[in-house]
């Protein structure tokens, strides 16, 4: 019962830009939109977060609808080390971490 | 900085019996939670501990339980193995204190447990 929806997969050239999408249309007003990357044979790792504004951080950005149904999470120049599965997670205090299936994202050389 | 430890990294049992996997949360971090992964899924969350309580269960039998202990290193308990517990268990810390509306989390690289 993951309240996000994403792709299964996507694909992206080595040093392109990728643009990941989220829906999110069931969203409360105090849901943070979380995003989680698994490399192959690692645990999840954090990549960002946002409540409304965009966001940005060394990993990557984070751009949210103003109606917040959806978010995007921009890879600036995806590397072949950026090959994983992204996570788009909605979460809230004293909730738990729901995850679901994830964009399996390909990286081509 | 150590970020998060997890032992053992691979484990084979039977059915039927108890297994006994360890996480060390990351330095400074007081809440533990602990995930299933089965293959070419996310992961599902079992449960939380924090201040060496649970604090939060998921849709997981009795057989599965835990516990953290004052240096905040948790430790998950399955008994009765089954073979669909064959899986990825996945530990994550993070900061729970009250007031923190929303936190990142920490994974270690988990423990593959086969259930044969």
């Amino acid at each position: 019962d993951a309240k996000t929806t994403q792709p299964n997969s996507m694909e992206s050239n080595e040093e392109e830009p990728v643009h990941l999408p989220c829906n999110h249309s069931t969203i409360s007003g105090t849901d943070y939109i979380h995003w989680y990357r698994q490399l192959p044979s690692q645990g999840p790792e954090y990549v960002i977060h946002g409540l409304t504004s965009n966001v940005n951080n060394r990993m990557a950005s984070l751009a949210i609808a103003e109606d917040r149904k959806s978010s995007t999470l921009i890879l600036h120049r995806a590397t072949l080390r950026d090959a994983a599965v992204y996570y788009c997670i909605l979460h809230n205090y004293g909730q738990n971490f729901v995850f679901g299936p994830g964009t399996r994202l390909s990286v081509l050389p | 900085d150590a970020g998060v430890t997890q032992s053992p990294t691979h484990l084979i049992k039977t059915r039927g019996q108890q297994v006994t996997l360890r996480c060390s949360p990351k330095s400074g971090h007081d809440t533990v939670s602990w995930y299933q992964q089965a293959l070419g899924q996310g992961p599902q969350f079992i449960f939380q501990y924090y201040e060496e309580e649970e604090r939060q269960r998921g849709n997981f039998p009795d057989r599965f339980s835990g516990h953290q202990f004052p240096n905040y290193s948790s430790e998950l308990n399955v008994n009765a193995l089954l073979l669909g517990d064959s899986a990825l268990y996945l530990c994550a810390s993070s900061l729970g204190g009250r007031g923190i509306i929303s936190y990142e989390q920490y994974f270690g690289p988990g423990t593959r447990l086969t259930v044969t």
